[in-house]
């Protein structure tokens, strides 16, 4: 079975500039979740997906990011323009339904270098 | 969701048991203690959870204590693959579950 896939790997860009991430979940998986880690800390929440519908984006700064899942399938995380602070890992995550949160699948993770 | 406390690192030799602890004193009574670690590089990966009872599976052991107010997570045999970062996380279950995660406990094992 393949794993939560995301790309690029990595990016490298200036302030103020945009950047786009993108995420193929496991085969059918409802959720997907959209996690920032920054360097030193645990992945932090920001935006969960059921299907293409937004369950939580509480802690999505909303003036700058953003996120779509059209189909429900795959999923693209924006920032828009980006701040050196923006720069983390940005990882995405999926699970079977909202029944098994608890229990998500990774994927590698973008890493955003912000100069 | 409760808060958890957990020891910023470790240390093990390869071969011997890790057993990392947990501190969550205000858990709830609906709520599990999730297990996940994150090697280098890679994203998190959910190892083990428990509500009350202690779990075996082929990764590792959870032993919750009976007041539920702490709990150890053991790798009977550690080697240098499970060298990373694992976070004790608590949540409920179900659609308003949420990972929260600190910082963790960095294990390093060692020849």
């Amino acid at each position: 079975e393949a794993g939560v896939a995301q790309s690029p790997r990595y990016k490298i860009i200036e302030k103020r500039q945009s950047v786009a991430f993108w995420c193929n979940p496991i085969s059918g998986h409802a959720t997907l979740y959209w996690y920032q880690q920054i360097l030193g800390q645990g992945p932090k929440l920001l935006i969960q997906f059921q299907n293409n519908g937004v369950v939580d984006d509480s802690q999505l700064p909303k003036d700058r990011f953003s996120a779509e899942r059209l189909k429900g399938v795959d999923s693209t995380l924006k920032i828009q323009p980006a701040k050196l602070e923006d720069s983390a890992v940005y990882l995405c995550a999926s699970s079977l339904d909202l029944s098994t949160v608890s229990t998500q699948y990774f994927g590698p993770g973008t890493r955003l270098t912000v100069l | 969701d409760a808060k958890t406390t957990q020891p910023t690192s470790m240390d093990c030799a390869e071969g011997r048991a890790a057993n990392l602890p947990c501190n969550h004193s205000t858990i709830s009574g609906n709520e599990y203690v999730y297990w996940y670690r994150q090697i280098h590089s890679q994203g998190p990966q959910y190892i083990i959870h428990g509500l009350k009872n202690n779990e075996t599976n082929e990764m590792a052991s959870l032993i919750i204590t009976e007041d539920r107010k702490s709990s150890t997570l053991i790798l009977p045999h550690a080697t240098l693959r499970d060298t990373a970062v694992y976070y004790c996380i608590v949540s409920v279950t179900g659609t308003a579950s949420k990972l929260t995660f600190g910082t963790g406990t960095r294990l390093q094992v060692t020849l």
